[in-house]
């Protein structure tokens, strides 16, 4: 069975880094062209696409984005790793990670979310 | 970037009737769309992909349609479970969703 799950801290403070681990279980992050990626959703918001790896460690960011993110993956862990730089409070959401078969495929899969909180 | 807008925003309306929601892009996404539904608290499901194909398991009463710059989601006859948020989103250049239509009871 395919599943995702995000882990990360709850809350962090303005202008800290925050670090996301996204873990796999039932597929394989070098096989194929399977990718992860992230996205973000604001209390009562639309949802935001921040950030792809794929197998052959292609990756993008958002454009609005590009300067504060950074993606990488462990396959020996089956994680994929996220950090945001410079948090502020607008940066307050549920953040989720979704597998993808394909970079011109959807996200077919997502985990179940966490939440972070910006705040001093 | 390409965005999408959807409309309505809200939709109210009552079981078993037919629903239709609309997203536009403000360039092509040829024919890479998807929609999604997502219940309070949950994340959100993939139901269509590349406009107009049924995700695994996904009843038929949802169907997709468009290509280019405007697509459609179409539920024929709602149902209880079918009260939730949709989005759309363009994976033709980058990843950009629509802002969501939340259909609610009438």
């Amino acid at each position: 069975q395919v599943t995702l799950k995000e882990s990360g801290p709850v809350l962090v403070k303005p202008t800290e880094t925050l670090t996301l681990t996204c873990t796999v279980f039932g597929f394989s992050l070098n096989k194929g062209r399977m990718g992860v990626s992230w996205i973000r959703q604001p209390p009562g918001k639309a949802l935001e696409w921040l950030a792809n790896i794929f197998s052959k460690d292609e990756y993008s960011y958002s454009p609005s984005l590009r300067t504060r993110l950074t993606i990488s993956k462990d396959t020996s862990k089956n994680q994929v790793v996220l950090t945001m730089t410079n948090m502020d409070p607008a940066d307050t959401a549920t953040y989720y990670c979704a597998r993808m078969n394909d970079i011109l495929d959807p996200f077919d899969i997502w985990g179940q979310g966490t939440m972070v909180t910006v705040s001093s | 970037d390409i965005q999408m807008t959807q409309s309505p925003s809200t939709l109210s309306a009552s079981i078993g009737d037919r629903v239709t929601i609309t997203c536009r892009a403000s360039q092509s996404a040829d024919r890479w769309l998807a929609w999604y539904q997502q219940k309070t608290g949950k994340a959100p499901e993939l139901l269509i992909y590349e406009a107009s194909r049924l995700a695994s398991g996904v009843p038929s009463r949802f169907s997709g349609s468009g290509s280019g710059t405007e697509f459609t989601l179409t539920i024929s006859s709602l149902q209880p479970s079918d009260f939730a948020t949709y989005f759309c989103q363009q994976y033709n250049n980058y990843w950009t969703f629509g802002q969501g239509t939340k259909v609610e009871i009438k």
